[in-house]
């Protein structure tokens, strides 16, 4: 079975500084990955997804991610972090039939 | 272009008492999902329905049942609630499920219950 990990619960930056949000995957065969963002009180935003080719992905509001096959790893990064950014990410792992199977979340907090 | 439209947004039941989530998609999708979302524990698959006339079980199944009424809606029935239920529902549709298809799922903006 497929899983992914989030080793933060919060990450914290300062607007106008780069930001790394982490994954790791574990998961049989090629991996599609997924990242998602919630903001308060509302459903998940689709951000970026990687499921082949380049291993740098660009997706929404100025996001990327980078995909590490050695490492198992898809950090989500940002040059250049934005007040707005601050909100509840999810990394996931596309599963049979379409599923994903999600990280726990990390919750970025972009300090004025 | 509503997409994914979730009822109702907030309930509070007894324990014991039964209610469903209705769950409408507006994209013609084939898959539809049903989440849950608790603290620290990220979202958890309950069901899903590959296509019109199929459920599975997910990661999380007791407790719940699903119909898939049609293409369009795909709802989620608590028989008797019960505090551990007590979370924020997710329903989600894709277009397709078939071995390759890399499309994203698209989620409605929740089903906020709580269970006393």
């Amino acid at each position: 079975a497929q899983s992914v990990a989030q080793p933060e619960d919060q990450v914290n930056v300062a607007e106008g500084n780069p930001l790394t949000v982490k994954c790791t995957y574990s998961v049989s065969g090629n991996p599609y990955l997924f990242w998602y963002v919630q903001y308060p009180n509302r459903g998940l935003q689709f951000l970026l997804k990687y499921i082949t080719g380049d291993n740098l992905v660009k997706g929404s509001y100025g996001f990327e991610a980078e995909f590490n096959k050695s490492q198992t790893s898809f950090h989500l990064k940002k040059p250049s972090a934005l007040v707005s950014d601050s909100a509840l990410y999810f990394c996931a792992v596309r599963g049979g039939y379409s599923t994903l199977t999600f990280g726990k979340g990390t919750m970025l907090l972009v300090s004025p | 272009n509503a997409g994914v439209t979730q009822t109702p947004k907030f309930q509070v039941l007894k324990t014991g008492q039964s209610m469903t989530l209705q769950c409408a998609q507006d994209m013609n999708h084939n898959s539809m999902y049903w989440y849950r979302q608790d603290p620290g524990m990220g979202l958890r698959l309950i069901y899903y329905s590959a296509s019109e006339g199929t459920t599975d079980k997910g990661e999380v199944p007791n407790g719940y049942n699903v119909s898939r009424l049609n293409k369009r809606e795909f709802s989620l029935r608590l028989e008797s609630a019960a505090p551990s239920q007590t979370s924020v529902y997710f329903c989600a549709s894709v277009r397709g499920q078939e071995a390759g298809y890399t499309g994203e799922l698209f989620f409605g903006e929740g089903s906020r219950l709580t269970v006393l």
